[in-house]
């Protein structure tokens, strides 16, 4: 139980498209989901904090009207990067919290596979 | 800055010997998390640590936790080529919902 799965694994764009990117729950409900940046041989690096039925929560410095976060169910959100450009290229990965585990101090998180973003 | 630190961050052992991570922090926190990510891939969740408890094992894991310190390690014994990874601390900080990751560490195991 408990796995998350992103789609697509790996995209190549151009410059100035936009791609979106899916994160959803199979098994279990996610009242919150996060979205990571990580960058090659680097840490994680959250972006936003996706609650399902409202806006997400952006971090400083993370700019909303280019990645577009969505949660309109409580097994998928979604992550659009608006006219991408090469400096957007990364690996994003998602992570969801179970519903059934929210009320604690553990919060659970489970991990998406990620998605490689190569902007051209 | 959302990271703690760990050190080092590379680590080259031969298989077989034991592998210490270290993992330091800034703020109070409800738990912490340890997770092992291969090269270009997504996370797994290794251990996890309350607040409250100083040693936790798991098969060839031991994750301790110093509170007082702000500070965690995690041993891998009895090394295996596949163990070969990322390593990232994470830590779930008092009033937050999200996980804060540290730099990481990346363990070479040599066969």
């Amino acid at each position: 139980g408990a796995v998350v799965s992103q789609h697509p694994s790996r995209v190549i764009c151009k410059s100035g498209t936009s791609v979106k990117i899916e994160c959803r729950s199979l098994d279990f409900q996610a009242t919150t989901m996060f979205w990571y940046r990580q960058f090659p041989k680097k840490s994680l690096m959250l972006m936003a904090t996706s609650n399902e039925g409202s806006k997400a929560t952006y971090e400083q410095g993370v700019e909303k009207d280019k990645f577009l976060i969505n949660h309109a169910s409580l097994t998928l959100s979604t992550l659009t990067v608006t006219s991408a450009h090469p400096e957007d290229s990364s690996f994003y990965i998602c992570s969801a919290r179970d519903l059934s585990l929210s009320v604690s101090s553990y919060n659970e998180q489970f991990f998406g596979p990620g998605t490689r973003l190569t902007v051209l | 800055s959302q990271q703690g630190e760990e050190d080092p961050q590379a680590l080259s052992i031969q298989e077989g010997e034991n592998a210490t991570m270290n993992c330091s922090y800034k703020t109070s926190i409800n738990n912490l998390q340890w997770y092992r990510q291969n090269s270009g891939r997504g996370l797994v969740h290794l251990i996890l640590i309350r607040s409250n408890e100083r040693e936790k094992h798991s098969g060839r894991l031991r994750v301790t936790l110093d509170t007082s310190k702000k500070s965690s390690s995690l041993l891998i014994t009895a090394s295996r080529a596949a163990d070969t990874a990322s390593y990232f601390c994470a830590t779930l900080r008092r009033g937050a919902n999200n996980l804060f990751f540290g730099t990481g560490t990346r363990l070479t195991v040599i066969p």
